[in-house]
């Protein structure tokens, strides 16, 4: 167990939709990372926040949004919803927004599918 | 482009045997290499990790090698268990700027460890 928790485990929804992903870092980690897996992308980086602001962007999407809240959790909203979405979502964490400074601790996934 | 990709993408080996898995990356800025194993269904799970400062580091049973000279990292796990079977991914974090943080993943290797 990371100490990194997501919430839902899985999601099904409809083309066009919206939904929220949660995460709850580490207890005592300031940095939160979202990443997206799927089988033809493997793990790509989308968005980092550390202490309730954006630090660092990748391939994220205008259609998604994030946003740190002031007890370090964090949700990342994915709008418009398309097919090509599906696909497992991360959540990680780590106590410095230095990546060098120590590992990521990644949570369990939501598995997020759309049809 | 620069990317981080492993040569080989399946690896089976036999129980008791020692495994070997490579990674190649392009960008000499990189200064932080992580391994990460991910089970089925769960998320990646940290290894070990090795800085540009150093060409070697051992945990338990694992032992990660960096070579700048030709931009290669390789993780070596003794004694390979069943329980090892899993996707490996390195990662590595590249220096400075929006980068800061954020870690570029390879495309992972599935080691099989054959009874």
């Amino acid at each position: 167990d990371s100490g990194v928790t997501q919430t839902p485990k899985h999601l099904i929804t409809a083309t066009g939709q919206r939904v929220t992903l949660r995460c709850s870092p580490r207890s005592g980690d300031l940095s939160v990372y979202w990443y997206q897996q799927s089988l033809d992308q493997g793990l790509q980086f989308l968005i980092q926040y550390y202490n309730g602001e954006e630090r660092a962007k990748g391939n994220i999407l205008e259609r998604f949004s994030a946003q740190q809240f002031p007890d370090l959790h964090s949700e990342l909203n994915l709008s418009s919803l398309e097919l090509g979405d599906s696909a497992l979502y991360f959540c990680a964490s780590s106590a410095t927004h230095l990546g060098g400074s120590g590992e990521q601790y990644f949570g369990p996934g939501t598995r997020l599918t759309v049809t | 482009g620069e990317s981080v990709g492993l040569h080989l993408p399946t690896l089976s080996v036999q129980e008791g045997d020692n495994s070997i898995i490579n990674c190649a990356y392009s960008n000499s800025a990189s200064d932080y290499f992580i391994w990460y194993k991910q089970e089925s269904g769960k998320g990646p799970q940290f290894i070990i990790d090795i800085r540009s400062n150093m060409d070697k580091r051992q945990g338990q049973r694992v032992t990660v090698l960096l070579n700048k000279t030709v931009k290669h990292l390789s993780l070596q796990i003794a004694a390979t268990q069943p329980g090892d079977s899993a996707v490996y991914f390195c990662a590595e974090n590249r220096a400075g700027g929006s980068t800061l943080g954020r870690l570029y993943f390879g495309r992972g290797t599935q080691l099989t460890v054959w009874p």
